[in-house]
């Protein structure tokens, strides 16, 4: 069945640091990619997708590309601030899954000042 | 503002009781969705419906019971037969089940067993 795998935290970073939260899949359709945010005590908010292969999901400083080769959808960013502290979710959708989301574990994120 | 909305954000639980969580949205969308998160996990859909009088079971529907008899509101019942009901509890809507569709989620009711 489908599935999605993203690299285990917490995650510490000093302000300006670079980020890489690594997230692979496993999918047996074509699905669409999806990275949430959680702040503390609130619900997800969409931080960017990408549909089909090679698209470019950015948002907020954010990106992530849809690499079907090695079915992975890489969340990065240049130069984090302590307002990005927050947990991430790598998620997928599919017609297999009716469109429902599967996610994976959430990674913590931690920025310093 | 157009959005969804859980109430309450704590609820508490006695042993044997039922209670039940409230979501509703004005966003016009066809179908929603009830999550459950754990600490240290990701989400686990409970429920889901596609249309008005329609839910289908997610991974993890025991013990929980929802009904969708208007577009905008899917509450959802913890049942006394979930036993481990402590936890974190999303609502979200999209335009439609299909598989691209962008989910929305509400800000969450925490459940807490007494």
């Amino acid at each position: 069945g489908n599935s999605v795998t993203q690299m285990e935290g917490p995650v510490t970073l000093s302000e300006e640091a670079f980020l890489t939260i690594n997230c692979t899949y496993t999918a047996t359709g074509y699905p669409s990619l999806f990275w949430y945010v959680q702040y503390p005590g609130e619900g997800l908010q969409l931080l960017l997708k990408a549909t089909k292969a090679d698209d470019k999901g950015s948002n907020k400083g954010f990106e992530a590309t849809y690499r079907k080769e090695t079915t992975s959808f890489h969340l990065e960013k240049g130069s984090v601030q302590v307002s990005d502290s927050a947990v991430y979710f790598c998620a997928l959708s599919d017609r297999v899954s009716q469109g429902n989301l599967i996610f994976g574990k959430g990674t913590k994120l931690s920025v310093k000042p | 503002d157009g959005g969804i909305t859980q109430s309450p954000k704590y609820l508490f639980r006695k042993e044997g009781q039922n209670v039940t969580l409230s979501c509703e949205q004005n966003l016009n969308h066809d179908a929603m969705y009830w999550y459950r998160q754990d600490p240290g996990q990701g989400l686990r859909l409970i429920y889901y419906s596609q249309i008005v009088n329609d839910f289908q079971k997610g991974d993890i529907a025991e013990g929980y019971s929802v009904s969708r008899e208007k577009k905008e509101s899917f509450p959802l019942t913890v049942t006394s037969a979930q036993k481990n009901p402590t936890a974190f509890y999303l609502c979200a809507s999209s335009t439609q089940s299909g598989g691209q569709e962008t989910q929305y989620f509400g800000p969450g009711t925490r459940l807490l067993v007494l």
